[in-house]
């Protein structure tokens, strides 16, 4: 089993500031199946960004991914009021999916 | 409009047995892997299972291997998670989600509580 850590656990920050969120992966993600997820409170995850880099449809360009093998990251340029959430990251490379244990983007 | 509607969930004293539903529309269910992931109160996401669009391949966390089956009926574009021996660690809101990863499209979850 991949196993996905990401860091660091929780990211205090002010609106208009950059977010750096990192998953990094136990050993090599095939294919870059790297996805990223965000989720807010009593709502469904949402699909970010899939192959580590592809925005999904309707996801804001200040979204950004990127990374490969083992080490991935999540960038969201200028922060916006609705990005304070929790963040995930997938494999999906290996017949055995697994998640990260989240980030959690708060307001400073 | 793709939709994705959970059913079944419920109180379950441990041990016990529960069948989840997913319905699905909106979309060719039978052209689309399916997914069962789960989130325990307050915690992160855990994918738990998976199966193929003819249902010919699935695929299973460890922690559930042999307690839990995945099924579908392309006919009646539904998604079927079926549930044995039942453990405390098994409450969770569970989510089908389609596809194999990077889900695009989840349902609203439904409330599995394993507890005497």
């Amino acid at each position: 089993e991949i196993v996905l850590t990401q860091s660091p656990g929780t990211l205090s920050l002010s609106p208009g500031e950059r977010a750096t969120l990192s998953c990094r992966a136990s050993q090599s993600v095939s294919s870059s199946y790297l996805a990223w997820y965000q989720q807010k409170p009593g709502q469904a995850p949402r699909l970010l960004i899939s192959g580590a880099s592809s925005r999904a449809t309707g996801i804001p360009d200040r979204f950004s991914g990127s990374g490969s093998g083992t080490d991935f990251t999540l960038t969201i340029s200028r922060l916006e009021p609705e990005d304070f959430a929790v963040y995930y990251c997938q494999q999906y490379g290996s017949s055995s999916r697994t998640f990260g244990q989240g980030t959690k983007v708060e307001i400073k | 409009e793709v939709q994705l509607a959970e059913s079944g969930g419920a109180l379950v004293q441990p041990g016990g047995s529960l069948r989840l539903s997913c319905a699905a529309s909106g979309f060719t269910f039978r052209n689309h892997w399916m997914s069962w992931v789960r989130q325990a109160p307050g915690k992160g996401l855990e994918w738990v299972a998976d199966i193929k669009e003819d249902g010919s391949e699935k695929n299973y966390v460890d922690s559930v291997k042999g307690r839990f089956t995945i099924s579908r009926d392309n006919a009646k574009n539904s998604l079927y998670l079926q549930m044995n021996s039942l453990r405390a660690e098994d409450t969770a809101v569970y989510y089908c989600a389609i596809g194999w990863g990077s889900h695009g499209y989840w349902g609203q979850g439904t409330l599995v509580t394993v507890s005497s």
